[in-house]
């Protein structure tokens, strides 16, 4: 059974900093990799998607890599701004129609 | 335009009660659907997924039911809430290969 971990649990860093965010699975056989951010009360908002063939994927700010053989993933957050404050969630889907495995995220504070 | 709808936003239910909470989609015919919750401390865990009309995998036995009677809609229900079935419920779908959630229903059940 998938099992995905998420370190660190919680992170508090000052305004402007580089971060990295680490994600990691037990099995490699995935289909594709998803980052997604959750904003307090809210539903999830997809941030990158990496599929299993790619190494890294970017959006602005984000850069999202992955290797599949050590099952790791990071995303690395530039230049980080108070509106990045929110939770972090890792998701890895297998090759069948059963949904996506989560972490349990890691919760990110950026001080102003 | 490819979209999810999810409703209600918020419920408070008594213990006993029934639940049923929709969700459609639009874009795309024959799309699978999910439901996941999300419990205090417990991340988020898939409830039940359906690859088309009719057609339900549950993933944890549950005091909840889920139902697709139409192609785009997906519905989770239950006859008698319990106080553990509170939590956040998602919809969820995978149009283009990513997945993409609804906006969430913050059940509480008192």
């Amino acid at each position: 059974k998938q099992e995905v971990t998420q370190i660190p649990a919680a992170l508090s860093v000052p305004e402007g900093e580089n971060l990295v965010l680490n994600c990691s699975f037990t099995d490699s056989a995935i289909y594709n990799l998803q980052w997604f951010r959750q904003d307090p009360g809210k539903g999830l908002t997809s941030l990158l998607l990496i599929q299993s063939s790619q190494r890294e994927q970017t959006s602005g700010r984000l850069n999202a890599s992955l290797d599949k053989s050590s099952g790791r993933s990071t995303l690395y957050i530039a230049a980080s701004q108070p509106g990045d404050s929110a939770t972090y969630l890792c998701a890895v889907k297998g090759g069948g129609a059963d949904g996506l495995t989560f972490g349990k995220g890691t919760h990110l504070i950026i001080q102003p | 335009s490819q979209t999810i709808h999810q409703w209600p936003a918020t419920l408070v239910q008594p213990v006993g009660s029934p639940l049923s909470l929709e969700c459609t989609v639009e874009g795309t015919s024959n799309p699978n659907l999910y439901w996941y919750r999300q419990a205090a401390g417990r991340g988020l865990q898939l409830l039940f997924y359906s690859v088309g009309i009719g057609q339900i995998s549950s993933e944890v036995p549950q005091n909840l039911s889920a139902s697709r009677p139409q192609d785009r809609q997906f519905i989770l229900s239950s006859k008698k809430l319990l106080l553990s079935d509170s939590g956040f419920y998602l919809c969820a779908w995978s149009p283009g290969g990513g997945y993409t959630f609804g906006s969430g229903t913050r059940l509480t059940v008192v």
